[in-house]
């Protein structure tokens, strides 16, 4: 049983350019989730999809950022002109939409650092 | 709006239990979450509780809920130095997907 993968798992970038990561969730998960946090802080929400549906998106999720699931299964999310701000973790979650709790699963993360 | 706090720090011997605190806001939260994170890594799920439930008990996690309070707390028995990590507890709130909010954490160091 494989859980959620993401790579790279470490990108170091110059201000300016563009970057990609991506997400494979569980396999039978239809929801998928992006957050970011910060050194000291807590994840916080950017953007969710219900299979390749982009339900929701944070205003944290300024309009450099563009996140996609093409075919209800992986997930991209590009940062166009990286600033330093965007020096982060970036972390993709998985669930099961239920009734229920809809426990999310969470990959080990993409640490971007821009210089 | 949403917030979720925590202490920082806590700090406890080998063998002793833990109890990790935390207060919310949104009283329309239907499930409460507790994460794990170890260094450099993502967020393990431990556990949770529904609203209308005021505790749950899994193994050596304890969970009590006193909505009336927005009040939230993870005991952890035995604490074993394996349990050294950053604990955050998240709320959900229905509609919008259930997106998690989380508070900053708290750092658990277990001493021997």
């Amino acid at each position: 049983d494989t859980g959620v993968s993401q790579n790279p798992r470490h990108k170091i970038t110059k201000r300016g350019q563009n970057v990609t990561f991506r997400c494979d969730p569980i396999s039978e998960h239809n929801r998928l989730y992006w957050y970011r946090q910060t050194l000291g802080q807590g994840p916080e929400f950017l953007t969710y999809f219900q299979n390749e549906a982009q339900l929701e998106k944070s205003r944290l999720l300024s309009d450099r950022f563009s996140a996609e699931r093409p075919k209800g299964s992986f997930s991209t999310l590009e940062i166009q002109r990286t600033e330093q701000g965007d020096s982060a973790m970036y972390l993709c979650a998985s669930s099961l939409a239920s009734g229920g709790a809809n426990e999310q699963f969470f990959g080990p993360g993409t640490r971007l650092t821009v210089l | 709006g949403e917030d979720v706090e925590q202490s920082l720090f806590l700090s406890v011997r080998e063998g002793d239990s833990s109890v990790i605190n935390c207060t919310y806001t949104d009283s329309s939260s239907t499930y409460l979450y507790w994460y794990k994170q170890e260094p450099g890594a993502g967020l393990q799920l431990l556990t949770y509780i529904f609203s209308n439930m005021d505790m749950k008990q899994d193994q050596r996690l304890t969970v009590l809920l006193n909505k009336k309070d927005k009040h939230l707390s993870l005991r952890i028995a035995d604490t074993q130095t394996g349990d050294s990590a950053i604990y955050f507890c998240a709320e959900s709130i229905p509609g919008g997907g259930n997106k998690l909010t989380f508070g900053t954490g708290t750092q658990l160091k277990v001493e021997l």
